[in-house]
């Protein structure tokens, strides 16, 4: 079937040791997503790629990067990991449909720093 | 894109009908609704979304109100599985990537 795939599934990160979260797709969907979740939060978009054009939301710190090798692939990166950085991460895909963008998730990384 | 309000949290029986409502009283013409819903500890599902005519699929309805500022998703028979946070979220078309998520309204499915 296809889907959104992220590796690995739960995280530990010392703080302050850079850490690469994965994301996979075999959807083709053109637009990638990452979304920070905190417990008991709603979901918080980061970034998203569509294609190879990077989009950085406003108020995502640069303690975050992201790379897209190519359709399939994309990659969070968390250069300098503090304890607030101690959340869920969420991978997104999306394609338009008849009116609109639906975003498939994959099941999320999560992220616990020491 | 227009804001959303949910209630924080319904009961609902097992096999019973379970009707969310939303309110959305700024959206604008070129804004859709969707509905996304996330069980424990897992990603958000994509589950409906409509413009103006009331939707249909295999896990939902969407019935949204002939001046749009309101809608409800409704779950034709509820099973324990559907037990999760449910986000109601208003979203204008093409172009606009960012899903703002809300609070949600936690729904309970009771044997």
């Amino acid at each position: 079937d296809a889907m959104v795939i992220q590796n690995p599934r739960y995280q530990v990160t010392q703080f302050g040791k850079p850490v690469t979260l994965s994301c996979s797709q075999t959807l083709n969907h053109n637009v990638m997503y990452w979304y920070q979740q905190k417990s008991s939060q709603a979901p918080k978009l980061l970034f998203h790629y569509y294609d190879k054009d990077f989009n950085n939301e406003a108020d995502t710190p640069d303690n975050f990067q992201s790379r897209r090798p190519n359709t399939s692939f994309c990659f969070l990166d968390i250069r300098s990991p503090g304890l607030g950085d101690a959340a869920m991460y969420l991978c997104a895909t999306s394609v338009r449909t008849s009116g609109g963008e639906t975003q498939y998730f994959g099941p999320g990384t999560r992220l616990l720093v020491l | 894109d227009a804001k959303t309000t949910q209630p924080p949290s319904m009961d609902c029986a097992e096999g019973r009908a379970a009707n969310l409502p939303c309110n959305h009283s700024t959206i604008s013409g070129n804004e859709y609704v969707y509905w996304y819903r996330q069980i424990h500890s897992q990603g958000p599902q994509y589950i409906i979304h409509g413009l103006k005519n009331n939707e249909t699929n295999e896990m939902a309805s969407l019935i949204i109100t002939e001046d749009r500022k309101s809608s409800t998703l409704i779950l034709p028979h509820a099973t324990l599985r559907d037990t999760a946070v449910y986000y109601c979220i208003v979203k204008s078309g093409a172009g606009s990537y960012q899903l703002t998520f809300g609070k949600g309204t936690k729904l309970s499915v009771i044997p």
